[in-house]
């Protein structure tokens, strides 16, 4: 059974950085990539980028490029998001999601939810 | 980027009716390999999305066939029939032909 746990919520001080990890199991982590969403309160989904585990490759949304760092530790099958300088915008929740046959998203975590507040 | 319009915003149901959402794209979702990558989701309260169809019109892995999809280019439509209680939510479409993949805003069904 494919399986994506996320971990615990975040809450962090303005200007502060925070990382959520995504820990895969039920399948082989490196044969496919890994996405990262977002969606604040109440809204719609935002891809945010993805990741390449078997070669590290990242590929962002222009929108978040220098707001997250995707990485991804092929010995603990786990992907993992940096999200820098936060402010009350980066108040979310965050999921990852496996891209499967189709660049599809099949598979998705639980969601993490990040709340940035003094 | 592609913007993805759904509509209607929000759908009220009869249980055991039927449910039709749209979604357009502001460009064609054929790839240069032929294939339509356009795909739907269902965000149930408090819970992560989960994909019911994908590539326009297949059903993933346990979606019932009450779900169906259809479509090309840039127009395309969910079908929900005999409407059940699990079956509402937030339904979202999803185009990862172009990048960045990008999402509708987002169709609530609820209850009449």
């Amino acid at each position: 059974e494919v399986k994506l746990q996320q971990s615990g919520d975040e809450l962090v001080r303005p200007g502060a950085s925070v990382k959520i990890s995504c820990k895969a199991s039920g399948y082989t982590f490196t044969s496919y990539s890994m996405h990262w969403v977002k969606q604040r309160p109440g809204q719609g989904l935002e891809w945010i980028g993805a990741i390449i585990p078997i070669i590290d490759t990242t590929e962002y949304n222009q929108k978040f490029k220098g707001k997250a760092t995707l990485t991804a530790d092929k010995s603990s099958n786990t992907a993992n998001m940096e999200l820098s300088r936060l402010t009350s915008e980066d108040s979310a929740v965050y999921y990852c999601a496996r891209e499967g046959y189709g660049y599809r998203f099949d598979y998705w975590g639980q969601g993490v939810m990040v709340t940035v507040s003094s | 980027d592609v913007v993805m319009t759904q509509t209607p915003v929000s759908l009220p149901v009869s249980l055991g009716g039927q449910a039709s959402i749209s979604c357009r794209s502001s460009q064609s979702l054929v790839h240069s390999n032929g294939n339509t990558y356009l795909h739907w989701y269902l965000q149930k309260p408090g819970q992560s999305p989960q994909l019911l169809i994908y590539r326009v019109s297949n059903r993933f892995s346990g979606v019932p066939d009450r779900f169906s999809g259809s479509g090309s280019g840039t127009d395309f439509t969910l079908k929900i029939s005999r409407v059940e209680p699990e079956d509402l939510g937030d339904y979202y479409c999803l185009q990862s032909t172009h990048f960045p993949p990008t999402f509708g805003a987002g169709t609530k069904l609820e209850l009449k």
